[in-house]
């Protein structure tokens, strides 16, 4: 499975737009892209995920570039209860590798 | 649905001292997965089971085993433990589409050995 590359952490203000990047330059063709949180020491919750194009649900919109080699997170109006680790994990099968991820602080 | 569900929520054992962990999903899924989570660090897959009587290791399975025995219910066995055991430990499941899988997980179980 491809590795990931995350930033450890990110600030965001209330109800603005957070933006979550993700380097994944190794990635394979059948490889999909997923992102998934862990608020403070609760069990991870599935985001999204995407293998080509866009994605956008009732949680957040999953960006991946045209070559594939990197994705953002867009989560539209983040609130203090975003607040959480995101990992972007890439994988072809059920086996998911979690990194460290990336805490995001929403600041009021 | 009660989805993943995890007991005991927390435990302390002495070393040497066995347990199991118990996990029950009710969603259908055939995949289910176990992974231990260290302080300040991601997770770490376990063992996992791709159904009924099927299960095989992950990256840490070393101390541990595991049964299938329904596809409800992925039990967690720890044997002679050992302080290194000190972690949390989360169950999920996962049903697929084609090559995309989702999983589910657990609140957690809290294992403290001393």
């Amino acid at each position: 499975d491809a590795k990931t590359t995350q930033p450890p952490s990110m600030d965001c203000a209330e109800g603005r737009a957070a933006n979550l990047p993700c380097n994944h330059s190794t990635i394979s063709g059948n490889e999909y892209v997923y992102w998934y949180r862990q608020i403070h020491s609760q069990g991870p919750q599935y985001i999204i995920h995407g293998l080509k194009n866009n994605e956008t649900n009732e949680m957040a919109s999953l960006i991946i570039t045209e070559d594939r080699k990197s994705s953002t997170l867009i989560l539209p109006h983040a609130t203090l209860r975003d607040t959480a680790v995101y990992y972007c994990i890439v994988t072809r099968g059920n086996k998911i590798i979690f990194g460290k991820g990336t805490r995001l602080h929403i600041l009021p | 649905n009660a989805g993943v569900t995890q007991t005991p929520k927390f435990r302390i054992l002495k070393i040497g001292q066995s347990m199991t962990l118990q996990c029950t999903q009710d969603m259908n899924h055939n995949y289910m997965y176990w992974y231990r989570q260290d302080p300040g660090m991601g997770l770490k897959l376990i063992y996992y089971s791709v159904g009924a009587g099927i299960t095989d290791k992950g990256e840490v399975p070393n101390g541990y085993n595991v049964s299938r025995s329904t596809t409800e219910d992925f039990p967690l066995r720890l044997e002679l433990a050992a302080p290194s055991q000190t972690s949390v430990y989360f169950c999920a499941s996962s049903y697929t589409q084609g090559l995309s899988y989702e999983q589910y997980f657990g609140p957690g179980t809290r294992l403290t050995v001393t």
